[in-house]
């Protein structure tokens, strides 16, 4: 029973490209929450999507960040014209139902570097 | 004052030590508790998780939760080299989103 997914492990971007992350959550789940954690900081809510549906995407940059999930296929974390600041480690984790008391079950993360 | 405050350590204790590990919240509307365990360079792993105020055990580890206070905390017994890790305490309320808010999280080093 394989966990949480995430690719790539470790992206090397120069400032201005595009940075596609990708999380296939756990079989039977269907809700999927990134997070982002900074150097010397804990872990922020960005976004939480079920498929093909955004549900909170309070936590996300306002610009250059999207997500997605599709009815078929990985989650999608996009990021454009990446800059230095979005250098962190970003990861996803799913649970299989709505509601405060469904364990999220997180993937090893994608550790990006804007150079 | 930031919704959830953990001090981020380092914490280093001696091999069958006791550990306390420690978060204060501002936000009433938290019910949910939860002590996650990050290994360096790894994902999140859930160790514990209780419901509004009360105690919980499962193994070495035992969780408490003060709402009166806004206070939780994960007691560690008997300490081993392999707990070394860092502890992110994180929580979420009712109100109808599912995002957990997590501490800053805690280094703790077991020495043999």
């Amino acid at each position: 029973n394989a966990g949480v997914m995430q690719n790539p492990r470790h992206l090397v971007r120069r400032r201005g490209q595009e940075a596609r992350l990708r999380c296939s959550p756990m079989k039977g789940h269907s809700h999927v929450y990134w997070y982002r954690q900074l150097p010397e900081e804990g872990l922020k809510f960005m976004v939480y999507l079920q498929k093909e549906n955004i549900i909170d995407e309070s936590g996300m940059p306002k610009e250059r960040f999207s997500a997605e999930f599709p009815k078929e296929g990985p989650s999608i974390l996009r990021i454009q014209q990446v800059v230095r600041g979005d250098s962190a480690a970003y990861f996803c984790a799913s649970s299989p139902r709505a509601g405060f008391q469904e364990t999220q079950y997180f993937g090893p993360g994608t550790r990006l570097l804007v150079l | 004052q930031k919704e959830v405050e953990q001090d981020p350590g380092p914490l280093s204790v001696p091999e069958g030590a006791i550990v306390s590990l420690n978060c204060t919240y501002s936000n009433s509307a938290f019910q949910y508790f939860m002590w996650y365990r990050q290994y360096s360079r790894k994902g999140p792993e859930l160790l514990m998780y209780t419901y509004s105020s009360g105690n919980k055990e499962d193994g070495r580890f035992t969780a408490q939760v003060d709402k009166s206070s806004k206070y939780i905390s994960l007691f560690i017994r008997d300490s081993q080299p392999s707990d070394s890790a860092t502890y992110l305490c994180a929580m979420m309320g009712q109100g109808g989103s599912e995002k957990l808010v997590f501490g800053k999280g805690t280094k703790l080093t077991v020495n043999p």
